[in-house]
């Protein structure tokens, strides 16, 4: 059954503390690998889609990455506006399986 | 406007009415997507659109449930005899083709009472 499955579910950092959120999947047909912001009460904010193994994106202080198992989301130095709940989702398809996400703190 | 606009943004109804959410996606989207987020569960797909077809209905619950889309553009989801157990926040995402990005409008919170 294709699933995807995230960790930790909550993680609290200080500011400027930098840490990793980790994705692991197992869906036959990948077609690509998304992670997604999402702030209360609001929908998902698209962050990066990642294709291949291999492949890194960047985005201010964030910083995504793929293997042939697992993605991270990386944060470096982060800041308490980076505080929301971070969706990693696998394209099958024609459809995105989600993870149930972590949700980061960041204290000043 | 620039991004995915959905109506309402609060849904509050009492078990066995009828309910109908609406979906603008971004204009020139041809894929349109419902997901359903209940609390503490991750998103859940629905139903699939490309164009006015739904090549995917794979994930609608139960036959309560129905969607539509008209002129390859707005797209309604209707609940029938809505239970309490259909209480959560309804998405709706659209892109520009399949292995696109989806872009999330910000939702319909149903409130079954």
């Amino acid at each position: 059954e294709d699933q995807v499955t995230q960790s930790p579910e909550a993680l609290r950092l200080q500011e400027g503390e930098s840490s990793s959120l980790n994705c692991s999947y197992t869906v036959s047909g990948l077609r690509g690998l998304f992670w997604y912001r999402q702030d209360p009460g609001k929908g998902p904010e698209f962050l990066f889609t990642l294709y291949s193994a291999g492949e890194e994106k960047e985005k201010e202080r964030l910083k995504a990455t793929l293997t042939k198992k697992e993605s991270f989301l990386h944060i470096t130095a982060p800041k308490p506006e980076d505080s929301a709940t971070y969706l990693c989702a696998a394209l099958d398809t024609d459809k995105l399986i989600f993870g149930t996400g972590t949700r980061l703190q960041v204290f000043p | 406007g620039a991004g995915v606009s959905q109506s309402p943004s609060n849904k509050v109804t009492e078990k066995g009415k009828d309910v109908e959410l609406r979906c603008d996606p971004i204009s020139g989207h041809t894929a349109l997507y419902w997901y359903r987020q209940s609390l503490g569960q991750g998103l859940e797909f629905l139903i699939y659109f490309q164009g006015n077809s739904a090549p995917d209905k794979s994930g609608l619950p139960s036959d309560r449930f129905s969607a539509e889309r008209t002129g390859g553009s707005v797209s309604t989801l209707t609940i029938q005899r809505t239970q309490q157990e259909d209480s959560a926040v309804y998405l709706c995402a659209s892109s520009s083709q399949g292995s696109q990005p989806q872009h999330f409008g910000d939702g319909t919170r149903l409130s079954i009472l």
